[in-house]
């Protein structure tokens, strides 16, 4: 089945600064990868998601890029603010026959200091 | 967005008895739903994908007999966690959409003592 790998599991930048999260994943075939954001005790929410058929989307201070030769991706939070600070999850599609389920990264904890 | 829902939001339960979670879309149909587990600062674990009017399929290593899936409806699905045990305690989160839309519902802290 599909491994997705997820780094760094901490990360720590001042306001202003960019932060990097990267994943990588196992399955070839797999072509749809969402980033999720979690506030501590709240649900996931989808921030970004980016389809094999482009390489890069962008969407105000954050971009996701995508190698799918090396089958890893990237999440890009520009000028940081403090509500960035929250645990970030990178996800890949998994298809199984008929049936397509998301496997999720560990997680990234994102803190963005004053 | 879409709006999912789940009841209870927090159950304490006693070791041994049966908890049933539910998981509402709000304002659309579903017919799939999606369960997971969360343990604390860790990442989201599928159980099983819930299917509208079949049985629900089941996660590598997730006992179908214990945790127990219902989806009698498009708007709802059931998680039940029978003979509950200390171990069982987690957050127990339901996505449903259209496969590339999930949305979350907002989770269901279950402490069983």
């Amino acid at each position: 089945g599909e491994n997705v790998e997820q780094h760094p599991s901490t990360l720590s930048v001042q306001e202003g600064d960019s932060a990097v999260i990267k994943c990588t994943y196992s399955d070839s075939a797999s072509n749809y990868f969402p980033w999720y954001k979690q506030e501590l005790g709240k649900r996931p929410q989808l921030i970004i998601d980016i389809r094999s058929n482009v390489g890069e989307k962008k969407d105000q201070r954050i971009a996701v890029t995508l190698n799918k030769t090396a089958k890893h991706f990237s999440l890009h939070i520009t000028e940081t603010q403090p509500e960035d600070s929250a645990v970030y999850f990178c996800a890949a599609e998994a298809r199984t026959g008929t049936a397509s389920k998301l496997t999720f990264g560990t997680g990234t904890r994102l803190q963005v200091t004053l | 967005g879409a709006v999912v829902s789940q009841h209870p939001s927090r159950v304490i339960c006693k070791s041994g008895t049966s908890v049933k979670i539910e998981c509402r879309s709000l304002d659309f149909q579903a017919t799939t739903m999606f369960w997971y587990r969360q343990f604390p600062k860790k990442s989201l674990m599928l159980m099983a994908t819930s299917n509208e009017g079949s049985k629900a399929t089941y996660e590598q290593g997730v006992e179908k007999d214990k945790f127990l899936i219902n989806h009698a409806s498009l708007t709802l699905s059931t998680l039940t966690v029978t003979s509950a045990h200390p171990e069982d305690s987690s957050f127990y989160i339901c996505s449903a959409g259209s496969f590339y839309e999930q949305y979350f519902g907002p989770g269901t802290r279950l402490t069983v003592t």
